[in-house]
């Protein structure tokens, strides 16, 4: 089945403790991103990937960094979580940067609360 | 001004109403248009695609005018299923790829 998962789906942590987020797709899809929803703020994107070692800021990527080693996987570090960087996050990815026409397919999401 | 703009809503309806949602875009250079549907707390899902002449789905209706630089969505005979949120996205496909906008949704209640 074709999906993108995430991984904790729910944390609870405290500040400063460095925590990893994990996004991985088995649709060998080229294009991933990550984004932040917050209650009258919609979504808005932290960083995104266009291809292997290819990564770049959105809209919001203070507190936040990416890597992306292998194609199917595309983690976000919190290297000292604040309670600011209390949200529901999302992970999505898409076929590639260059189709005009691609849409995204996301995660389920991970509720992160920061102590 | 936003890039993707929603009605506010939310909208509450009866149970076999027909609604309209709307959307605008800044970008005039935007390359493809989708409405995506949200439940609480949940991930978004692609409800449709948009095409410049207007595509349908069922009970869901999507239309596209470039010149306004204006999406719609209309849903007839609402179900209670369909309470959800209704997130406008476009591509505003650049120079370096791929660019997804999301609009700030509007919430459906269908009321029994």
């Amino acid at each position: 089945e074709a999906q993108v998962t995430q991984n904790p789906r729910y944390l609870i942590t405290v500040t400063g403790k460095k925590l990893t987020v994990t996004c991985s797709q088995n649709m060998n899809h080229e294009y991933m991103s990550w984004y932040r929803q917050d209650p009258g703020l919609g979504l808005r994107q932290i960083y995104y990937s266009m291809n292997v070692e290819v990564t770049d800021k959105g809209d919001v990527p203070e507190g936040y960094k990416v890597s992306r080693k292998e194609k199917r996987n595309f983690p976000l570090i919190l290297e000292s979580p604040s309670p600011n960087q209390t949200s529901l996050y999302f992970c999505a990815s898409s076929s590639g940067p260059r189709d005009s026409t691609d849409t995204q397919y996301f995660g389920p999401g991970t509720r992160l609360t920061v102590l | 001004r936003k890039e993707v703009e929603q009605d506010p809503g939310p909208f509450n309806v009866p149970e076999g109403a027909t609604v309209a949602f709307n959307c605008t875009y800044s970008n005039s250079a935007s390359q493809s248009f989708f409405w995506y549907r949200q439940d609480c707390r949940k991930e978004p899902k692609l409800l449709m695609s948009v095409y410049s002449s207007g595509n349908e789905d069922g009970r869901f209706t999507a239309q596209l005018n470039r010149a306004s630089q204006y999406i719609s969505l209309l849903i007839r005979d609402s179900k209670l299923s369909d309470s959800a949120t209704y997130l406008c996205v476009v591509n505003m496909f650049g120079n370096y790829g791929q660019n997804f906008v999301f609009g700030p949704g509007t919430r459906l209640s269908v009321l029994p």
